[in-house]
């Protein structure tokens, strides 16, 4: 079965700031790995996805993750936070054996932006 | 482009009450999936399908009900609601070839009292 595991609920830095949000999944066959971003009172927004090839992924909004098979991590960083990055932050995972079917998420790390 | 579209967006039920949850996708998604989600616990799976007339069950279906007749339509029905189903609920879908990119409808809010 697959799983995530994120790390930490809450997380807060400073305007400018490093962000780092953690992902571990577990998955006995190659993984799709996603991030999505939530803002209140909103869906989930795809921020970026790894599937295969490189293993640094850029995404939306300045936001990039590294898939690291070693560790079975998949980490979501940005330089330096902007006030707008605060929302809540989802990693989700899904299999070649799920393709298409519905994905499995960690249970969110709310990211908080102070000035 | 109106992608994944869910109604009512605000809902307040008393305990005992059944309703049905509307979910429509106009993207010619095979894969649907309902979730709830709720403080703390992310987002967990209530029931999915992979095409028309094919269901089946998530992490959590108790106390709901789903059916797939056509592609583009995925109802989720609350049989009696209870206050523990008081929660954010949302529709995604996704495609069938390639990796499983799901998308979101803007989440329907339900109050069970």
């Amino acid at each position: 079965a697959q799983s995530v595991t994120q790390l930490g609920s809450h997380v807060s830095v400073s305007e400018g700031a490093l962000v780092l949000l953690r992902c571990n999944y577990s998955s006995s066959v190659p993984p799709y790995l996603f991030w999505y971003v939530q803002y209140p009172n909103q869906g989930l927004q795809l921020l970026l996805k790894y599937t295969t090839g490189a293993t640094l992924v850029k995404g939306i909004n300045g936001f990039e993750a590294e898939f690291k098979k070693s560790e079975t991590s998949f980490h979501l960083t940005k330089p330096s936070a902007h006030m707008s990055d605060a929302a809540e932050y989802f990693c989700a995972v899904g299999g070649p054996n799920q393709a298409g079917t519905a994905l499995i998420f960690g249970k969110g790390t709310t990211l908080s932006v102070s000035s | 482009n109106a992608g994944v579209t869910q109604t009512p967006k605000f809902q307040v039920l008393k305990t005992g009450q059944s309703m049905t949850l509307q979910c429509a996708q106009d993207m010619n998604h095979e894969y649907m999936s309902w979730y709830r989600q709720d403080p703390g616990m992310g987002l967990r799976l209530i029931h999915y399908s992979v095409g028309a007339g094919i269901t089946d069950q998530g992490e959590v279906p108790n106390g709901y009900n789903v059916s797939r007749s056509t592609t583009e339509d995925f109802p989720l029905r609350l049989l009696s609601a209870a206050p523990s189903q008081t929660s954010v609920y949302f529709c995604a879908s996704n495609p069938r070839q390639g990796p499983p990119e799901a998308f979101f409808g803007q989440g329907t809010r339900l109050t069970v009292v």
